[in-house]
């Protein structure tokens, strides 16, 4: 049973515009999400958090938006760069120390 | 040192031979992961552990799969009679025990041939 869900598993944006990715998680018991950006034959570097006591973190130009009604957290970038292409992976965590539960990752491409 | 580091980067091995994986966490760092990502998938916990705890070993696939912490520093996983669905890219994190962001080596990729 997936408790970490990123649905769409690519993603194609023009230079300039928005990227949005999705991810939804069912245990709510989650409270620490983090976005962690991959490139290939690296290891996933930190990108960005948020605490499940806020609905939304800003950090330049990414922005992580938290709805925990539905169990739904996002990744905006404005303005998307090609250096932005790499595969982005959603995890949750619960007990600040456990073990991250990742999602199946969205691979981003931005065309020039 | 300044990162987690992981060794060998690359490796290629023979169908039912044996396979050590190093990790270095980052210096303090008590809480240590491994996971897997296998051709086009997400990342699979394998094992974690944290400070002197007994390691959360529900995501090793099968008995042929250890690791350890030896110091509570490095730590090794080792896989045994290596089958080709263990080729993967074997990637170690540590985190502070009271931050849950974790930090990630470069990764081993495993060929089992």
């Amino acid at each position: 049973d997936q408790q970490v869900k990123q649905n769409s598993p690519s993603l194609s944006v023009q230079e300039g515009r928005i990227s949005i990715l999705n991810c939804d998680y069912t245990n709510s018991m989650f409270d620490y999400f983090l976005w962690y950006k991959k490139y290939p034959a690296e290891g996933p570097t930190f990108l960005i958090s948020i605490s499940s006591i806020k609905d939304k973190n800003e950090d330049g130009r990414f922005t992580v938006f938290l709805n925990k009604s539905a169990k739904h957290l996002s990744l905006h970038i404005v303005p998307s760069q090609p250096g932005d292409s790499a595969v982005y992976f959603c995890a949750a965590s619960y007990n600040a120390g456990n073990m991250l539960t990742f999602g199946g990752g969205t691979r981003l491409m931005v065309k020039p | 040192g300044a990162g987690v580091s992981q060794s060998p980067s690359n490796k290629v091995t023979e169908k039912g031979k044996d396979v050590e994986l190093r990790c270095d966490p980052i210096s303090g760092h008590t809480a240590l992961y491994w996971y897997r990502q296998s051709l086009g998938q997400g990342l699979e916990f394998l094992i974690y552990f944290q400070g002197n705890s007994a390691p959360d070993k529900s995501g090793l696939p099968s008995d042929r799969f250890s690791a350890e912490r030896t110091g509570g520093s490095v730590s090794t996983l080792t896989i045994q009679r290596t089958q080709q669905e263990d080729s993967a890219v074997y990637l170690c994190a540590s985190s502070q025990q009271l931050n849950t962001e974790a930090f990630f080596g470069q990764g081993t990729r495993l060929t089992v041939v």
